[in-house]
């Protein structure tokens, strides 16, 4: 079975500008979460989104959004990209029957965005 | 609100050597933990988890981990250090009712000599 993908891999862009990061789950499963990993603030939780419906939200201001596809697949935009929001952002995907607290999270390898 | 903290940012042990680190969290009821680990450029990979039951539970790759209520921790150890073992680990704390995420310590890297 492959495991989680996330495209592209690294990502250059500029204040101002806005970016979608794609992430495709292991085969069968329904749940999508992202993840934003900076050396300063550690991982942080953005989103989790299950059959196509954000069900969780994490602290972060509107310029942050997200959606699931019929097939799973997600995206994640960044508008309006400030200088901070350079990270690793990570996608994890469970099989979403349980919860997150009791289903193995799988993690993609991230895409690293760069914001100049 | 959950909080975890890794009070070391960085270790470092060598080869053969035992390995523990350290992890607290502050959570009103009975938190699920979690230890994940993260080699340079990868993602992360669930070590163990501990829910309810034992508190000593056994993962993969030779670790485990410790859950002591009294102390709010949940501390990893490993008996024999790899050099393979060099990595950036995670300590995590979740509960279903904060909505299924996941709340990340700072991470704790390993340095592992020869």
């Amino acid at each position: 079975k492959a495991g989680v993908t996330q495209t592209p891999r690294y990502l250059i862009k500029t204040r101002g500008q806005q970016v979608t990061l794609s992430c495709s789950p292991i085969s069968g499963h329904r749940s999508v979460s992202w993840y934003q990993q900076t050396p300063g603030q550690g991982l942080q939780f953005l989103f989790e989104y299950f059959s196509e419906t954000q069900r969780n939200k994490g602290n972060f201001p509107g310029r942050f959004s997200g959606r699931q596809f019929s097939n799973s697949r997600s995206e994640m935009n960044v508008s309006t990209l400030e200088l901070g929001d350079s990270a690793l952002y990570l996608c994890a995907s469970r099989a979403g029957t349980g919860t997150a607290t009791n289903e193995k999270l799988f993690f993609g390898s991230g895409t690293q965005l760069s914001v100049l | 609100a959950q909080s975890v903290t890794q009070p070391d940012i960085h270790i470092t042990v060598s080869e053969g050597a035992s390995l523990e680190l350290r992890c607290n969290y502050s959570y009103g009821a009975t938190p699920y933990l979690f230890w994940y680990v993260q080699s340079p450029g990868q993602g992360l990979q669930l070590l163990l988890k501990y829910f309810s039951g034992d508190t000593l539970v056994q993962g993969i790759k030779g670790f485990e981990a410790e859950f002591k209520r009294s102390q709010s921790s949940f501390n990893l150890r490993k008996p024999s250090v790899h050099w393979s073992d060099a990595a950036e680990y995670f300590c995590a704390v979740g509960a279903a009712e904060y909505g299924n995420k996941l709340v990340f310590g700072a991470g704790t890297i390993l340095r592992v000599k020869s």
